[in-house]
């Protein structure tokens, strides 16, 4: 089983759309989660990171970490055809960084 | 302007050949990391090293090779021995290995001919 499971969609969704993207983890030892965009062929962005259950919120992204169920969850309010990539999620445990599979997102105009 | 260089963009290499790739960052970061990406498949962990001159083994450490002689520079090196080379390889690093982000090179594409 891997420590940090994110479905790999492909997920396609209408402009304007909420977008729901999660990651489930197994191990409590995770203490801080980082959602990351990446575009084809390029290097993972930062979008948010929090260290603390419950929500952090940003322009149109809304970060969701909920420690006692292990889930974390991005959620993209009005989504743009900018914001098509993929989305992967990455958690802290000791020195390491680990990341989830990554899920494409697909917004059609 | 301060960041974390890859280079090459793109690097081709004949089979049993070793090959090293760059990073630089100017960013005063302590930890560094390299992943490889394939398709499908996320990022897997390599090596990481947390001050100069340490490193430690990530996921996928056969095959590959890496030091850490400057605090700017975790070049990894791709040996021969690594079987299935062809592959996205990036390069993060952070200020601290605890409760911070990671920032990202650009990328090195490294393919097998």
């Amino acid at each position: 089983q891997k420590e940090v499971e994110q479905d790999p969609g492909p997920l396609s969704v209408p402009e304007g759309a909420i977008v729901s993207l999660n990651c489930t983890y197994s191990n409590s030892a995770f203490q801080y989660f980082m959602w990351y965009r990446q575009y084809s062929r390029k290097g993972p962005e930062l979008l948010m990171y929090t260290y603390s259950s419950g929500n952090k919120e940003d322009g149109r992204f809304t970060a969701q970490v909920d420690k006692s169920s292990k889930y974390i969850s991005l959620f993209i309010r009005d989504s743009q055809p900018s914001d098509s990539a993929t989305y992967l999620c990455a958690m802290r445990k000791g020195g390491k960084l680990i990341f989830g599979q990554g899920t494409e997102l697909s917004v059609k105009p | 302007d301060g960041g974390i260089t890859q280079s090459p963009k793109y690097l081709f290499r004949k089979e049993g050949q070793n090959v090293t790739l760059s990073c630089e960052q100017n960013l005063n970061h302590d930890a560094m990391y390299w992943y490889r990406q394939d398709p499908g498949q996320g990022l897997r962990l390599i090596y990481y090293s947390q001050i100069v001159n340490d490193f430690q083994k990530g996921d996928i450490a056969e095959g590959y090779s890496v030091s850490r002689e400057k605090k700017e520079s975790f070049p990894l090196t791709v040996t021969s021995a690594q079987k299935n080379p062809t592959a996205f390889y990036l390069c993060a690093s952070s200020s601290q290995t605890a409760n911070t982000e990671a920032f990202f090179g650009q990328g090195t594409r490294l393919t097998v001919v």
